[in-house]
């Protein structure tokens, strides 16, 4: 079968680094995608590894281990804003499909 | 104006009813898919498009049906709603092979009662 394991929640304070993990199994896994989904509206694309290492985005960093089958997303001097789910989402290239972890609930307290 | 609509926003139907769920993009993309998201499922792929000619199952298709009328248009099709396809539909997009970076529409609501 092909799952991704997230945490379910993270709780961080304005201007701190917090760490979103993802362990994923996959078939056929060629890259890990980022999105970020506030309460009520559409997911938005972050992010997407297809390589090891990491990739930087302004405040947003994506890690990608295909041997540990490990990705994380990192975020950067946290704005209330950043409150939101963040998805990972195993991208088979073979299958050509996203299949989306559980989703991560981010709340950034004052 | 958004590149991916759809239509309806929201929508209340009775257990039994036909009901179609409107996906229209302005991206100019040839891919389109249909998820539903329920509170702690993540999002699972109901079908999906690469072309006009191209449609295909995804994890939980059982219960709907599409149809890709024009490149920019994909619908979805519930054939006889029951009250476990409550739920927020997205419609989403993307180009090429790109497939990992997906355009979601602003999603409908729907509750069958």
């Amino acid at each position: 079968g092909q799952s991704l394991e997230q945490p379910s929640e993270v709780t961080a304070v304005e201007g701190a680094i917090v760490q979103i993990n993802c362990t994923y199994q996959t078939s056929g896994f060629y890259g890990l995608s980022w999105y970020q989904q506030h309460d009520g509206g559409a997911p938005t694309f972050l992010s997407y590894n297809a390589l090891d290492g990491l990739e930087e985005t302004g405040r947003f960093s994506s890690f990608l281990s295909r041997s540990d089958s490990y990705g994380y997303l990192l975020l950067q001097e946290l704005q209330m804003k950043d409150s939101a789910s963040y998805f990972c989402a195993a991208y088979g290239g073979a299958t050509n499909k996203l299949i989306f972890g559980t989703g991560t609930l981010l709340a950034v307290q004052p | 104006d958004a590149d991916v609509t759809q239509t309806p926003r929201n929508r209340i139907t009775k257990t039994g009813k036909r009901i179609m769920l409107e996906c229209s993009q302005t991206k100019g993309h040839d891919r389109m898919y249909w998820y539903r998201q329920d509170p702690g499922l993540g999002l699972r792929l109901i079908y999906y498009s690469f072309d006009v000619k191209d449609i295909n199952k995804g994890e939980i298709s059982d219960g709907y049906s599409v149809s890709r009328q024009a490149q920019a248009k994909f619908s979805l099709s519930l054939e006889s709603a029951i009250p476990n396809q409550t739920a927020l539909y997205f419609c989403a997009t993307s180009v090429g092979e790109s497939t990992y970076e997906q355009y979601f529409g602003p999603g409908t609501r729907l509750t069958v009662t």
